[in-house]
């Protein structure tokens, strides 16, 4: 089975500032991962995903994250936060088989 | 594209009533579809897969005969809370598998209160 670890319930960072938000996954097999952001009483919005190929990957919304299978991580970066960066962020990790498993979330407050 | 609705956005009903919650992929068909339950300040958690035609697949711990599922066509899946109780309160969210691609598109989920 698999299962996603995220360091960090609540993460504040200055306008303008680096976001680093942390995942890390267990797997058997190759996996699949994902970062969602969750606004307010909202459904989730897929930021970027990894699946093969190129380990760094872009993302909507200026966000990009690498996939280190050596550290079992995919961890989320932005180089300069917004406002309207504040949200929930979720890591998730699949087989392929669609169905998905997440973290528990890391809450992003962004400071004016 | 890829963009998933769901109906009500929010419902408040008494104990002891049902409660129906629509799925729709609105872009493309979605042979499979998922419900989530997330409680406040809390993760995702995956209740059932849902499969056009087929019966669901419940995860452990879900009632099957509360949470009652229904995927008639590859547009539409439907969560019904039968005999809601309070402890039911929560927010419910469904998905739909994109088809060709192996990513989850999300509805904007629905607010459920039992009174």
């Amino acid at each position: 089975a698999q299962s996603v670890t995220q360091l960090g319930s609540h993460v504040s960072v200055s306008e303008g500032a680096l976001v680093l938000l942390r995942c890390n996954y267990s797997s058997s097999v190759p996996p699949y991962l994902f970062w969602y952001v969750q606004y307010p009483n909202q459904g989730l919005q897929l930021l970027l995903k990894y699946t093969t190929g190129a380990t760094l990957v872009k993302g909507i919304n200026g966000f990009e994250a690498e996939f280190k299978k050596s550290e079992t991580s995919f961890h989320l970066t932005k180089p300069s936060a917004h406002m309207s960066d504040a949200a929930e962020y979720f890591c998730a990790v699949s087989v392929g088989d669609y169905k998905l498993s997440f973290g528990a979330g890391t809450t992003v407050t962004v400071r004016a | 594209g890829a963009v998933v609705s769901q109906h009500p956005s929010w419902v408040i009903c008494k104990s002891g009533t049902s409660v129906k919650i629509e799925c729709r992929s609105l872009d493309f068909q979605a042979t499979t579809m998922f419900w989530y339950r997330q409680f406040p300040k809390q993760s995702l958690m995956l209740m059932a897969t849902s499969n056009e035609g087929s019966k669901a697949t419940y995860e452990q711990g879900v009632e099957k005969d509360k949470f009652l599922i229904n995927h008639a066509s590859l547009t539409l899946s439907t969560l019904t809370v039968t005999s809601a109780h309070p402890e039911d309160s929560s927010f419910y969210i469904c998905s739909a598998e994109g088809g060709s691609t192996d990513t989850q598109y999300f509805g904007p989920g629905t607010r459920l209160t039992v009174l």
